[in-house]
C-alpha cells in the first residue's frame, strides 16, 4: 500500500494564481482531513471530510475549497492565491470504522505564493 | 475555542537524559490525546497516545500521562538519544464531529551527543 499520497511535493505561485493539490489514500478510509503548517504554529485544520460526497470547515478555511468525489480522493483548491497561503500543506486520513485513532499523514506540499 | 498549549517551545538535553514536554487542553470532552514526531522536511508520525480512560501508557522509553480533571498530559521520553531530535507535537481529539483534532505549536528537541 502507498498510504497517503500527495501531488505536487512543490509549487510555487504568484499571486491571484490557482492551484489545486491532490489527496490520495489506499487504505479505504472515511475520514480526510487538509492541514497547513506555519512555523511556531503546529498543524491547523483547513478542511476535512467524513466520507464521499461531504465537506466541512476546520479552523482555518478562508481562501481554500475543497472536494471529495471520489472515496479516496481529497481535493484541496486555491481560487486567487495569497502570500499568506505560503506554507506546507498537509493531508491525512482516519478508519473510521476503527474508532478513534491514529490518523496517518501524507508526505506534505511545499507551496510558496509569491 | 479549542485550543491545546504545549511547552516548552525548544528542548535541549544532553544524551540519556530525560525530557518532559507538558500539554493543557480546553476542550473537557476531548477523549483521545496522541504525540506525533516530525523530523525535519518529513511528516509527523504517530509514536504514542492514550485515551482518556487511560491514566498513563509507557512504550519502552516513552511514556504518557494524563490528567483529565486538570486536562494537562505529558510526554516523557528517557535515556534520550541523538535520534530523538526533532519536533513533538500533542494533540487532543474528541470521537464526535468529524474526529477532528487539534494540535499544539510543537516542541523542538534537541538531544547533544
Amino acid at each position: 500500500n502507498a498510504g497517503v499520497t500527495q501531488t505536487p511535493k512543490f509549487r510555487v505561485l504568484k499571486t491571484g494564481q490557482s492551484m489545486t493539490l491532490l489527496c490520495a489514500q489506499d487504505m479505504n478510509h472515511e475520514y480526510m482531513y487538509w492541514y497547513r503548517q506555519d512555523p511556531g504554529m503546529g498543524l491547523r485544520l483547513i478542511h476535512y471530510s467524513v466520507g464521499e460526497g461531504t465537506t466541512a470547515k476546520g479552523e482555518v478555511p478562508d481562501g481554500y475549497n475543497v472536494s471529495r468525489l471520489k472515496k479516496q480522493n481529497f481535493l484541496l483548491g486555491l481560487e486567487s492565491a495569497a502570500p499568506s497561503q505560503t506554507s506546507v500543506y498537509f493531508c491525512a486520513s482516519r478508519d473510521l470504522y476503527r474508532g478513534i485513532g491514529e490518523q496517518y499523514f501524507g508526505p506534505g506540499t511545499r507551496l510558496t505564493v509569491t | 475555542g479549542e485550543n491545546v498549549e504545549q511547552h516548552p517551545s525548544t528542548l535541549s538535553v544532553q544524551e540519556g537524559d530525560s525530557a518532559v514536554i507538558k500539554c493543557t487542553y480546553s476542550d473537557s470532552a476531548s477523549n483521545y490525546f496522541p504525540w506525533y514526531k516530525q523530523e525535519l522536511g518529513k511528516r509527523p508520525q504517530l509514536i504514542i497516545d492514550i485515551r482518556s480512560n487511560v491514566g498513563e501508557k509507557k512504550d519502552q522509553r516513552i511514556a504518557v500521562t494524563l490528567n483529565k480533571t486538570a486536562k494537562h498530559f505529558s510526554l516523557h521520553i528517557t535515556e534520550t538519544q541523538p535520534e530523538d531530535s526533532a519536533v513533538y507535537f500533542c494533540a487532543a481529539s474528541k470521537d464526535i464531529g468529524g474526529f477532528k483534532t487539534i494540535f499544539g505549536a510543537g516542541t523542538r528537541l534537541f538531544v547533544k551527543a
